[in-house]
């Protein structure tokens, strides 16, 4: 079986873009989360998706959106880009939102 | 409030030695998880512990919750450069739909 897909694997842009990543579960899994992960530092909880609504919800500004489609895929969005966003962007899905997660391989974000 | 602080940061053994690492809350935990990172992956999850004073072991990984659920700790025996990488507790946060990760311990071994 597939594990978690996220696309793409790298992307380099630049202050004041946006950039939408995806994210495809495990098979069966109805619930992705999103993590932000900067080197040296445990993952940041951004967002929790179970059955295409908004379970939780991170610290993080309003530039961060996602969304959870009817297959259970996701993305996320992020707006007008700063520096302080390169990141590697962790996406993990999961039975329910209280089971153990199964990550993807990470979007790897860079700003210039 | 419901962080988690993971001790020691970052930790070199010789290849054979024992190692642990420590995962605290000054809340009561509902359950703890613990990943594995290996340098330039993703976490993988390794265990979840529910019950108070629950021991669980996986081969040479000893995982241990404490008997008034604020603390965990994973031990390792006999290290291995297998070994290698950064290890996470991570905590639900009340309600259940956020997860919350510690700083890591990152375990250099040395053959």
């Amino acid at each position: 079986d597939a594990g978690v897909t996220q696309s793409p694997t790298h992307l380099i842009k630049t202050r004041g873009q946006q950039v939408t990543l995806r994210c495809s579960p495990i098979s069966g899994h109805k619930s992705v989360s999103w993590y932000q992960q900067v080197l040296g530092q445990g993952p940041q909880f951004i967002f929790q998706y179970y059955e295409k609504e908004e379970r939780g919800r991170g610290n993080f500004p309003d530039r961060f959106s996602a969304r959870q489609f009817p297959n259970y895929s996701s993305e996320l969005n992020v707006n007008a880009l700063l520096l302080g966003d390169s990141a590697l962007y962790l996406c993990a899905s999961s039975l329910s939102g209280d089971q153990p997660q199964h990550f993807g391989d990470g979007t790897r974000l860079s700003i210039l | 409030g419901q962080q988690v602080m993971q001790i020691p940061q970052y930790q070199h053994v010789q290849e054979g030695e024992d190692f642990t690492t420590y995962c605290n809350s000054s809340t009561t935990l509902s359950n703890i998880q613990w990943y594995k990172q290996r340098p330039g992956g993703h976490p993988v999850f390794l265990i979840q512990l529910v019950k108070s004073g629950e021991v669980k072991k996986q081969k040479r990984l000893t995982f241990q919750f404490g008997e008034a659920k604020k603390n965990s700790s994973l031990h390792i025996t006999a290290t291995q450069t297998t070994d290698v990488g950064t290890y996470f507790c991570a905590r639900h946060h009340t309600g259940g739909f956020k997860t919350i990760f510690g700083a890591g311990t990152r375990l250099f071994v040395k053959a």
